[in-house]
């Protein structure tokens, strides 16, 4: 089992351009968990995804982040037209099911935004 | 609104001491508390999950506390190793019907450990 895989582990973007960040969670795992660490700051909750469901956004900026989790591939988070506050690192954390409390994380996408 | 606070931000000692990590958190309505190291650059490791009706876990020389009366939890460290050195996070689930792993997180301890 190869655990929770992010990619790219490194990604640097131009202010403007568009990043695309990528989470496969472990076999199995249907449900997947973003969370954003700022510099020197814990982790954030962004949104929250069941197969091509969206169960909860609530940690979402308004504009310019979406998400999704299609029926096949891995879980995207999209940030269009970056700014230099998007430089943070970008957890996804998976789970088979609602209640299941074992975490499971991604080792993250550093982003950073020149 | 949950919130958690780690206490200290950063903690150094020499290596052989026994030392608590403290995190406090606003809402004691919580369905468990998870304590995590993150090394830098690297992902999130799970070391203790302790759930609402217990009080505590054990995990070789790490022990973790939870009174959810007072919105206290504590990581205990025993005999400390350079090894140990990482950010330690606490974090906490406020039910499983928003999804288990919808977590709240501290700011982490940054923890040091000297030969």
């Amino acid at each position: 089992n190869a655990g929770v895989m992010q990619n790219p582990r490194h990604l640097v973007r131009r202010r403007g351009q568009e990043a695309r960040l990528r989470c496969s969670p472990m076999k199995g795992h249907s449900h997947v968990y973003w969370y954003r660490q700022l510099p020197e700051e814990g982790l954030k909750f962004m949104v929250y995804l069941q197969k091509e469901n969206i169960i909860d956004e609530s940690g979402m900026p308004k504009e310019r982040f979406s998400a999704e989790f299609p029926k096949e591939g891995p879980s995207i988070l999209r940030i269009q037209q970056v700014v230099r506050g998007d430089s943070a690192a970008y957890f996804c954390a998976s789970s088979a099911g609602k209640r299941d409390t074992e975490a499971f994380f991604g080792q993250g996408t550093r982003l950073t935004v020149v | 609104k949950q919130e958690v606070t780690q206490i200290p931000a950063a903690l150094s000692v020499p290596e052989g001491e026994n030392l608590v990590l403290n995190c406090s958190f606003t809402d004691s309505a919580i369905y468990n508390l998870q304590w995590f190291r993150q090394d830098p650059g690297k992902g999130l490791t799970s070391l203790l999950l302790i759930q609402s009706s217990q009080r505590e876990q054990t995990s070789g020389r790490l022990n973790a506390s939870l009174d959810k009366s007072s919105g206290r939890s504590t990581l205990y460290i025993a005999a400390s190793q350079p090894g140990d050195s990482a950010t330690y996070l606490c974090a906490v689930s406020p039910g499983w019907r928003e999804g288990a792993q919808k977590l709240v997180f501290g700011q982490g301890t940054r923890l040091t450990i000297n030969p």
